[in-house]
């Protein structure tokens, strides 16, 4: 069953936590995207890559930290840096067309 | 500096009602119009995309329109069900820069019975 798992779907961290959001894909896409959703602002791009070993900086990269050791995987860290970390994430995949494909998302919430 | 402007920001219609959401971009090198639809808490799904080539592409009960000149496109669901009752948002993006998406700010919809 081809998709894009993320994974935790909930969770919670203390201020000054780091976080690291897994997300994965089986569809053997070689771009991955990393997106925050806010109430009323619609999707911004924080990070994305479109190979392994490779990545750049979307609009919002400050306070967030990404790698690209294998081609399914994109973890997105949200360091303590990042000043209002609570939000919903969502990771995308494209096989370098236009397309992207996002995945369930994972909801952070700073305590 | 927000690249994509979409309108309006919620919308109630009736059950077999035209729900009609509108957007408005700046940049003239976008060259791919997508449409997605997001049910709560779930990522959002690609409904349907357009290409500036053309003015109008229909899937189903769901069409784009196009204007190039006036920079301005929109999404039109004939019919609308109360299954259509989500947030959607309209993207652009252009060639090469990784093929970026630029999101509008999104449309809540409620289809009434």
């Amino acid at each position: 069953d081809g998709g894009i798992t993320q994974s935790p779907k909930y969770l919670f961290r203390k201020e000054g936590q780091n976080v690291t959001l897994s997300c994965e894909q089986n569809l053997n896409h070689d771009a991955m995207y990393w997106y925050r959703q806010d109430p009323g602002q619609g999707l911004r791009l924080i990070y994305y890559s479109q190979i392994v070993n490779d990545f750049q900086k979307g609009d919002i990269a400050e306070g967030y930290s990404v790698s690209r050791e294998k081609k399914e995987s994109f973890p997105l860290t949200v360091t303590s840096a990042q000043k209002n970390p609570t939000a919903f994430y969502l990771c995308a995949s494209s096989d370098g067309g236009r397309k992207q494909f996002f995945g369930p998302g994972t909801r952070l919430t700073v305590l | 500096q927000q690249q994509v402007k979409q309108s309006p920001q919620s919308l109630i219609v009736q059950k077999g009602g035209i729900s009609i959401i509108n957007c408005a971009y700046e940049n003239t090198a976008f060259d791919y119009f997508p449409w997605y639809q997001q049910f709560p808490g779930k990522g959002p799904a690609l409904l349907i995309a357009i290409r500036p080539d053309v003015s109008e592409k229909k899937e189903g009960r769901f069409t784009i329109s196009f204007n190039k000149s006036a920079k301005q496109f929109s999404l039109h669901i004939m019919d609308s069900q109360p299954g259509d009752s989500a947030t959607y948002f309209c993207a652009a993006s252009f060639t090469g820069g990784g093929n970026k998406l630029t999101f509008g700010t999104g449309t809540q919809l409620k289809v009434e019975l």
